[in-house]
């Protein structure tokens, strides 16, 4: 079956510090991957996405890799900023695009 | 934000009462979704509906149903609350041809 596996959190570090949150995935066929945000009190946004093997998903500083030989997709970004604070979500879709699986989700706080 | 509201926002009711949450999108997207989001799981399918009157289930069905009658509104019931369906629901809608999914504000239901 699909399942999506990311690193707890919380995870804590300081501006200009560079991030890395892991992500592995189990699925058949040939899933896309999605990293999405969600700041308090909001529901999620896309981050960033990649449909194929060795794509990589880029916006605002961040970006991840779709790797098929390791099953990952981390995010990673050069140096976060104290508006970064939030929640990330790892995904995929199914095939179709018909059903979606999230991993359970990284806190990522930020600190001047 | 894709035109996605989500009623009520907020919601406190006890167990064995019949709860409906609903999702109205104001853009005619074909695909609607329903998850769960808890800190322990992260986001789980509930339902979701590929066109008016066509649903099928996700990861954690059992104790929902739903209704499309029409393509703006998409609803979530609860036929008979428990405390374990205390939660946050998010909405989603896939654009056609696409894998990308944009989400709802959220409704935090708590069953005492």
């Amino acid at each position: 079956g699909n399942s999506v596996t990311q690193m707890e959190g919380p995870v804590t570090l300081s501006e200009e510090a560079f991030l890395t949150i892991n992500c592995t995935y189990t699925a058949t066929g040939y899933p896309s991957l999605f990293w999405y945000v969600q700041y308090p009190g909001e529901g999620l946004q896309l981050l960033l996405k990649a449909t194929k093997a060795d794509d990589k998903g880029s916006n605002k500083g961040f970006e991840a890799t779709y790797r098929k030989e390791t099953t990952s997709f981390h995010l990673e970004k050069g140096s976060v900023q104290v508006s970064d604070s939030a929640v990330y979500f790892c995904a995929l879709s199914d095939s179709n695009f018909n059903k979606f699986y999230f991993g359970s989700g990284t806190k990522l706080n930020v600190k001047p | 934000d894709a035109g996605i509201t989500q009623s009520p926002r907020h919601k406190v009711t006890e167990t064995g009462t019949p709860v409906t949450l609903r999702c109205h999108q104001t853009e005619n997207h074909r695909y609607m979704y329903w998850y769960r989001q808890d800190p322990e799981h992260g986001l789980r399918l509930i339902h979701y509906s590929y066109g008016v009157k066509d649903t099928d289930k996700g990861e954690v069905s059992d104790g929902y149903s739903v209704s499309r009658s029409k393509t703006e509104d998409f609803l979530l019931t609860l036929e008979s609350a428990t405390s374990s369906q205390t939660s946050v629901y998010f909405c989603a809608i896939r654009l056609a041809d696409t894998d990308t999914q944009y989400f709802g504000p959220g409704t935090r239901l708590t069953v005492l």
